[in-house]
């Protein structure tokens, strides 16, 4: 069952802060975060395993919370490279199988 | 680091004829690679999962007569578009895991541009 995301799409001005949400009702194994830009294949941003993790990278980090089957990935002091869409990708039996969600879509203005 | 190469990145063809695309990982073994499907603004599809030595796995929906998996060694999978319509159009891309289970990164391909006129 595909992860629900949430806002759909976000506008920021260049240094504003975002949450993007991803929300399952499965238990999972694990959350996948990815970005792709227009025309081309996603890009990994990183990976949170069960067991409540946090992870960050650069100005981006993410959380994963277990027993809500919620992540979130925050993006701090947006630069115009952050625009793209945002998809989480859900594993519930721990093969690599990701179920991705519908997708955010993130623009990022001067 | 990983890298994993997909062939043709566009393609155009006439209805009803069949195109092959491939998906290689170039510097690890694959045993399992998943192919995606992908409409404008929309979200990736998984399709199948393809096995190596095995037959692929399909999702609930797929036409496996219409869409042929087969992944002929530890770094090779091919997804071959039977009698394409224009139905068929779409971005289609694979991915190969990094690693055992799910605890690694899932790398893509750079895709594939289907067009069927």
């Amino acid at each position: 069952q595909q992860p629900v995301q949430s806002p759909q799409a976000v506008i920021l001005r260049e240094g504003e802060d975002a949450v993007i949400n991803c929300s399952s009702s499965k238990a999972l194994y694990s959350v996948h975060w990815y970005r792709q830009k227009h025309g081309e294949a996603p890009v990994f941003l990183m990976i949170l395993l069960k067991g409540g993790e946090q992870k960050g990278h650069e100005k981006i980090s993410a959380s994963f919370n277990e027993k809500k089957q919620q992540s979130s990935l925050y993006l701090t002091a947006s630069q115009l490279s952050y625009s793209g869409t945002y998809f989480c990708g859900t594993d519930r039996d721990n093969t690599g199988k990701l179920i991705f969600g519908q997708g955010t879509t993130l623009q990022v203005k001067p | 680091g990983a890298v994993v190469s997909q062939h043709p990145s566009r393609v155009i063809c006439k209805s009803g004829t069949s195109v092959k695309i491939e998906c290689r990982s170039l510097d690890f073994q694959a045993t399992t690679m998943f192919w995606y499907r992908q409409f404008p603004k929309k979200s990736l599809m998984l399709m199948a999962t393809s096995n190596e030595g095995s037959k692929a796995t399909y999702e609930q929906g797929v036409e496996k007569d219409k869409f042929l998996i087969n992944h002929a060694s530890l770094t090779l999978s091919t997804l071959t578009v039977t009698s394409a319509h224009p139905e068929d159009s779409s971005f289609y891309i694979c991915s190969a895991p990094w690693g055992a289970g799910g605890t690694g990164e899932l790398f893509f391909g750079e895709g594939s541009r289907l067009t069927v006129l």
